[in-house]
């Protein structure tokens, strides 16, 4: 079976600009998460939907990210504008709804200058 | 809420010693416990999980982990390092919401160095 699948792998852009990250779960899980790992941290839960609908956004910082998730499936995760301190790896999770194993895809490794 | 701490950031063991990263956690209603491995520029992969059944967990790659609740511990072990275990560990706790997954929360991870 194919794993989470995400895009681009890395990318580098100048503070202020945006930057869009990709995942597409494995098929039939329903639940999607976004983590942020900072160097040398372990991830962070930014959000978490179940089908479009988002379970958990409390540790996303609404004011410059936003995330989708229009039909159920595959996901978007936006930063506008983009600050130093948003450097980080993003990893997208996804899973069966009522089990506790979440797989992970390889990660978009975020650069701002 | 959960926490978990993971003791050490940076363990180093010699090819063929014993592996140990310790994990304790903190949580307001039973755990899951997960440890996780990641390899460079890669994601994270799971290594073996509690979800209230036996205390001693036996993962992949040779890990195993046990669960003392008097500790509130979930040490991770393995019994003789391999060059290909040098990776970053991750101990995380859970909370499973019915209907909707679960809410990992995780340690700050230990870097694992394998000496030949």
């Amino acid at each position: 079976e194919a794993g989470v699948a995400q895009s681009p792998r890395y990318k580098i852009i100048e503070k202020r600009q945006s930057v869009a990250f990709w995942c597409n779960p494995i098929s039939g899980h329903a639940t999607l998460y976004w983590y942020q790992q900072i160097l040398g941290q372990g991830p962070k839960l930014l959000i978490q939907f179940q089908n479009n609908g988002v379970v958990d956004d409390s540790q996303l910082p609404k004011d410059r990210f936003s995330a989708e998730r229009l039909k159920g499936v595959d996901s978007t995760l936006k930063i506008q504008p983009a600050k130093l301190e948003d450097s980080a790896v993003y990893l997208c999770a996804s899973s069966l709804v009522d089990t506790d194993t979440q797989y992970f895809g390889p990660g978009t490794r975020l650069t701002v200058l | 809420a959960q926490s978990v701490t993971q003791l050490g950031s940076h363990v180093s063991v010699s090819e063929g010693a014993l592996v140990l990263l310790r994990c304790n956690y903190s949580s307001s209603v039973p755990p899951y416990l997960f440890w996780y491995v990641q390899y460079p520029n890669q994601g994270l992969q799971l290594l073996l999980k509690y979800t209230s059944a036996a205390t001693l967990v036996k993962g992949i790659n040779g890990f195993e982990a046990e669960f003392k609740k008097s500790e509130t511990s979930f040490h991770l072990t393995k019994p003789s390092a391999h060059m290909s275990d040098a990776a970053e560990y991750f101990c995380a706790v859970s909370v499973l919401i019915k209907a909707a997954g679960n809410k990992l929360t995780f340690g700050g991870g230990t870097r694992v160095l394998v000496k030949p």
